[in-house]
């Protein structure tokens, strides 16, 4: 069974500070990673995608992947409060962004002024 | 690009009665759209795959019959609710992707509260 692991949190970070968020799978085989933000109440929104090793980055994100290790991270730069939020890890095995996603129970992120 | 549409955003309904939720891909064709709830404080839940033209494939422990789907077109998928319960108060999403790699976009979901 593919499985998704991630810390729940809360993750405390202040102000201005690196957020390092990390994600662990068990599929060797999967093939597309990645990072999407939720606000209470409100639907996923996607952040980040990645599909190889290394580093890829976005603004004040970066996402950071190891397939050897298995895990995925995001970090995120000078840490806004707006930046808080529920932040969930997203993988698929099949190469296609349709079937087998798994989602892990996602990271809840405060940023404290 | 990627944009999905969900509505209603929101609905009350009494219990007994059916509830239709519809997800359209703005601009982008999606041969198969997701549909997940997610109760309070807890994890993003897949109910079912809505493949166009066919029937949709239901998780495990996810009533077919309680929970309609319709994906008519390349463009829209509905959920309906039947016979709505308080249990079934949840916030739903519906998400689509174009496919290969490409990730999946999620409508801003629909809260449903029965009374």
């Amino acid at each position: 069974q593919k499985e998704v692991e991630q810390n729940s949190g809360p993750l405390s970070v202040p102000e201005g500070a690196i957020a390092s968020l990390n994600c662990t799978y068990s599929d060797r085989g999967s093939q597309s990673f990645f990072w999407y933000r939720q606000y209470s109440g409100k639907s996923p929104e996607l952040i980040m995608s990645i599909y190889s090793n290394g580093d890829k980055e976005d603004g004040r994100f970066t996402a950071q992947l190891n397939k050897a290790s298995q895990y995925v991270s995001l970090l995120i730069r000078d840490s806004q409060p707006s930046d808080s939020a529920t932040y969930l890890c997203a993988v698929t095995y099949s190469g296609g962004g349709a079937d087998g996603l798994t989602f892990g129970k996602g990271t809840h992120l405060i940023i404290q002024p | 690009g990627a944009v999905v549409s969900q509505h209603p955003s929101w609905v009350i309904c009494k219990s007994g009665t059916s509830v239709k939720i519809e997800c359209r891909s703005l601009d982008f064709q999606a041969t198969t759209m997701f549909w997940y709830r997610q109760f309070p404080k807890q994890s993003l839940m897949l109910m079912a795959t809505s493949n166009e033209g066919s029937k949709a494939t239901y998780e495990q422990g996810v009533e077919k019959d309680k929970f309609l789907i319709n994906h008519a077109s390349l463009t829209l998928s509905t959920l309906t609710v039947t016979s709505a319960h308080p249990e079934d108060s949840s916030f739903y999403i519906c998400s689509a992707t174009k496919g290969g790699r490409s990730p999946l976009h999620f409508g801003n979901g629909t809260r449903l509260t029965v009374t």
